[in-house]
């Protein structure tokens, strides 16, 4: 079993606050990150895929950040809205034994207070 | 494009029955998968398919039967339901089997076992 780390597991903050989480993962073995937002009764939706040391990925105020050497990736959320409030999941793209699986962490659950 | 669908939505299962979970995806997509998804826990993988004919498990696998005899369908089948199965169901699929790309998942399937 793959152990995929994130921290905090919940977090309240301000509408137009900047905010970040961690997601932790081994790092050997690496494929590639994944990054998922997913709101409450929904299903889970991609963000990013990562699969390069030092990859770097924006999507309007949601980047993310990727180091495979230490095993960690930063999410950020610029001015957050209320709208941002879900819960952001990863997930680590690699092998266990000779399978290669996708295996999630437990999120963050993020709310963003108006 | 229906993308990833998921039937039933919603089920209640004595202790001891047996159901089949289906997931159906419209994209020519190699790769299928199951997670359930627990209070907490974030998505755990149940089993996973890299192309029609080829099944293989994911890290909770016990009490749940899979087969993917066509690209397109990818059922979940519980063999004797127990109470530990109460979870959201939810089927992914992705583009190609040995690649980490993007997940698709579908809007989940809600079991309850007494």
């Amino acid at each position: 079993i793959l152990n995929v780390e994130q921290s905090p597991q919940s977090l309240h903050v301000q509408e137009g606050d900047s905010t970040n989480f961690t997601c932790s993962f081994p790092s050997s073995n690496f494929y590639a990150l994944h990054w998922y937002r997913w709101e409450t009764a929904k299903s889970p939706e991609a963000l990013f895929v990562m699969t390069l040391n030092g990859d770097e990925k924006k999507k309007g105020r949601i980047s993310a950040t990727l180091n495979t050497k230490e095993g960690y990736s930063y999410l950020y959320i610029k001015g957050s809205q209320p709208e941002d409030s879900a819960t952001y999941l990863c997930a680590f793209w690699g092998s266990s034994g000779s399978a290669r699986q996708l295996t999630f962490g437990s999120g963050t659950q993020l709310t963003v207070l108006p | 494009n229906a993308g990833v669908t998921q039937t039933p939505k919603f089920q209640v299962l004595k202790t001891g029955q047996s159901m089949t979970l289906q997931c159906a995806q419209d994209m020519n997509h190699e790769y299928m998968s199951w997670y359930r998804q627990d209070p907490g826990m974030g998505l755990r993988l149940i089993h996973y398919s890299v192309g029609a004919g080829i099944t293989d498990q994911g890290e909770v696998p016990n009490g749940y039967n899979v087969s993917r005899s066509t690209t397109e369908d990818f059922p979940l089948r519980l063999l004797s339901a127990a109470p530990s199965q109460t979870s959201v169901y939810f089927c992914a699929s992705s583009y190609r089997g040995g690649s980490p790309d993007t997940q698709y998942f579908g809007p989940g399937t809600r079991l309850t076992v007494l």
